[in-house]
């Protein structure tokens, strides 16, 4: 099976541009969560989607945003860029969501925001 | 809530030697572990897991992990390095079905001949 794929893998941006990042998940695969890496805050969940529904929620402002279509991809869009947002976004799936289901990481994108 | 504690920011270690990553872990409830590897430039990859049953974990790469519950830890061990094996290294725990991985700030290994 062909993993987690995520586009694009580099992305440069300047201060106040949004900015949309795709995240196509493992086939068969419904649950689709992102997360931020930063060197500063380590790994911190944004957010999950399941069945087009956003289940759970981290702790970031409402500028970060995602969506997740029929076909359980995913995409996650940040607004007004901010010097901070400059990170390592990874996209996780899993089968469903029970806390057995193993998350399975795609390679990220690494965003620069200048 | 539940949170992370990896005690160790670094370790360095020659290669064939051992190495432990130390994780211990706060929930009020039974969680699930997990240790996560990431290459440089790379996603993380699933190294093992613990559900239940035996607290001896062994994973891919030669690396095991046991599951102290009284201790609330899950060190991570190998007992040769290789050069290979440098990376950064993830400590995760889940409590319930539908809650985000919670990791913890994880450790620097670098292995050197």
């Amino acid at each position: 099976k062909a993993g987690v794929t995520q586009t694009p893998r580099y992305l440069i941006k300047t201060r106040g541009q949004q900015v949309t990042l795709s995240c196509s998940p493992i086939s068969g695969h419904r649950s689709v969560s992102w997360y931020q890496q930063t060197p500063g805050q380590g790994l911190q969940f944004l957010f999950e989607y399941f069945s087009e529904t956003q289940r759970n929620k981290g702790n970031f402002p409402g500028r970060f945003s995602g969506r997740q279509f029929s076909n359980s991809r995913s995409e996650m869009n940040v607004s007004t860029l901010e010097l901070g947002d400059s990170a390592l976004y990874l996209c996780a799936s899993s089968l469903n969501r029970d806390r057995v289901d193993t998350q399975y990481f795609g390679p990220g994108t690494r965003l620069t925001v200048l | 809530a539940q949170s992370v504690t990896q005690l160790d920011s670094q370790v360095p270690v020659f290669e064939e030697a051992p190495v432990e990553l130390r994780c211990n872990y706060s929930s009020s409830v039974s969680v699930y572990l997990f240790w996560y590897v990431q290459y440089p430039n790379q996603g993380l990859q699933l190294l093992l897991k613990y559900l239940s049953g035996s607290t001896l974990v062994k994973g891919i790469n030669g690396f095991e992990a046991e599951f102290n519950k009284s201790q609330t830890s899950f060190h991570l061990r190998k007992p040769s390095v290789h050069i290979s094996d440098t990376a950064e290294y993830f400590c995760a725990v889940r409590a319930q079905a539908g809650t985000a991985l919670i990791f913890g700030k994880g450790t620097t290994l670098s292995v050197s001949s």
